[in-house]
């Protein structure tokens, strides 16, 4: 079955601007995360849908971001006014239910903000 | 605090010998995961422990859990040039990675 699917692969963007990433969780799965991986760094918790529970958004550098999830499927995630510090690859997981559960993660996007 | 660090950062071997891994977490948990990241398949998940478990195995991996000592040891045996990559733990109390354990096997 289809795995857990994001776009773009690559976004390059300027200083300033606002871009808008996306994830398409594996179907069916309830919970679905977001993380942020700098180079050479671990994985840094951003948010995480579960359900219809209010989302988890205590990973959230700053207001720039912000995170939607539509039901159970799509989620995008927003960063207004890019800085060069927001350069990473953003990684996109889901799960069958919540954090018990093994977390199947797309291919990322790699951001690189000029 | 970061949850789920992992020990030690870089890790170089022949193919063939075994290779360990330690991870160490904070808080009490309901279960500790391993993955795997490389160029080619990105993040993977290899393996599940439940607190309630002490040792799992899956094929030529092996996991232990010491609930006592908040740790958690990988070991990866008769390595093969394919298992180069990171390793990292991740427990269901937190949803942080820590850095990895860079390993390198080399032919």
């Amino acid at each position: 079955g289809a795995g857990v699917s994001q776009s773009p692969s690559n976004k390059v963007t300027e200083k300033g601007k606002d871009v808008e990433l996306r994830c398409d969780p594996i179907s069916g799965h309830t919970a679905l995360y977001w993380y942020r991986q700098r180079l050479g760094q671990g994985l840094e918790f951003l948010i995480y849908f579960q359900g219809n529970s209010a989302p988890d958004k205590s990973g959230l550098p700053s207001d720039r971001f912000s995170a939607e999830r539509t039901g159970e499927s799509v989620s995008t995630l927003t960063i207004q006014r890019t800085q060069q510090e927001d350069s990473a690859v953003y990684l996109c997981a889901s799960s069958s239910r919540g954090l018990a559960y093994e977390q199947y993660f797309g291919p990322g996007t790699r951001l690189t903000v000029t | 605090s970061q949850q789920g660090e992992e020990d030690p950062q870089a890790l170089s071997i022949q193919e063939g010998e075994n290779a360990t891994m330690n991870c160490s977490y904070k808080t009490s948990i309901n279960n500790l995961q391993w993955y795997r990241q490389n160029s080619g398949r990105g993040l993977v998940h290899l393996i599940l422990i439940r607190s309630n478990e002490r040792e799992k195995h899956s094929g030529r991996l092996r996991v232990t859990l010491d609930t006592s000592k908040k740790s958690s040891s990988l070991l990866i045996t008769a390595s093969r040039a394919a298992d180069t990559a990171s390793y990292f733990c991740a427990t269901d109390s937190t949803l942080t990675f820590g850095k990895g354990t860079m390993l390198l096997v080399s032919p």
